[in-house]
């Protein structure tokens, strides 16, 4: 089984400053891993995402996230945040696919961290 | 291409009814996952369907079901709704299931139900 957690329920950081969001989890087997981004009534939109290969991943608005097998970590990371980003951000994490039964795909989530950006 | 659909967008039930919520995935995927998010519990994974079979399922009552149909398209149905179930029903498409590599799931934007 897997577990996912998010120990930062919110996060308050102003305009143009760096910010770290953190998510460590915990899996008896290997796994892929996400981060989502939710906006205020929407569903949630995949931010980027970790299968192999290079350990740091990035996604197109500027937002970096780092697999740290070792530390069992993968906190995302934006060297500058604008206030569009405020929003809600789930890390999750998924069996990898060697372990997976035939069609599984369940994504195990955080409890997600607020990200509030103010001027 | 058409991101993942889900209707109705908002419902309001009252105790006991049930109700049916939809969801079209991204042409092309055909695997289709439910997720409820609510404040207290979360994202919980609720189960996944894939050629019209139910693959997995999560740790939900027998009140809560679903269906896939031929076209890929899907359904889930709650029955004898109880105030807990409101939440926002989450559904996701990804491309295909049983592979040598995962899928990314693509979400909807959900359907809000308020049970009353």
């Amino acid at each position: 089984a897997q577990s996912v957690t998010q120990l930062d329920s919110q996060v308050p950081v102003f305009e143009e400053a760096p910010v770290e969001l953190r998510c460590n989890y915990s899996s008896s087997v290997s796994v892929y891993l996400f981060w989502y981004v939710q906006y205020p009534n929407q569903g949630l939109q995949l931010l980027l995402k970790y299968l192999s290969g290079s350990t740091l991943v990035e996604s197109i608005n500027g937002f970096e996230a780092e697999f740290n097998k070792s530390q069992t970590s993968f906190h995302l990371r934006k060297p500058s945040v604008h206030i569009s980003d405020t929003a809600e951000y789930f890390c999750a994490v998924s069996p990898h696919h060697s372990q997976q039964n035939t069609g599984f795909q369940k994504l195990v989530f955080g409890t997600g961290t607020r990200l509030l950006v103010s001027p | 291409k058409a991101g993942v659909t889900q209707t109705p967008r908002y419902l309001i039930k009252t105790r006991g009814q049930q109700v049916t919520l939809s969801c079209s995935p991204i042409s092309g995927h055909r695997s289709v996952s439910w997720y409820q998010q609510t404040p207290g519990q979360g994202l919980q994974f609720l189960f996944e369907y894939f050629s019209e079979t139910q693959r997995n399922k999560g740790n939900f009552p027998g009140r809560f079901s679903g269906r896939q149909f031929s076209n890929s398209r899907s359904e889930m149905n709650v029955s004898t709704l109880e105030l807990g179930d409101s939440a926002l029903y989450l559904c996701a498409s990804s491309l295909k299931a049983g592979t040598r590599s995962t899928d990314t799931q693509y979400f909807g934007p959900g359907t809000r139900l308020t049970v009353l």
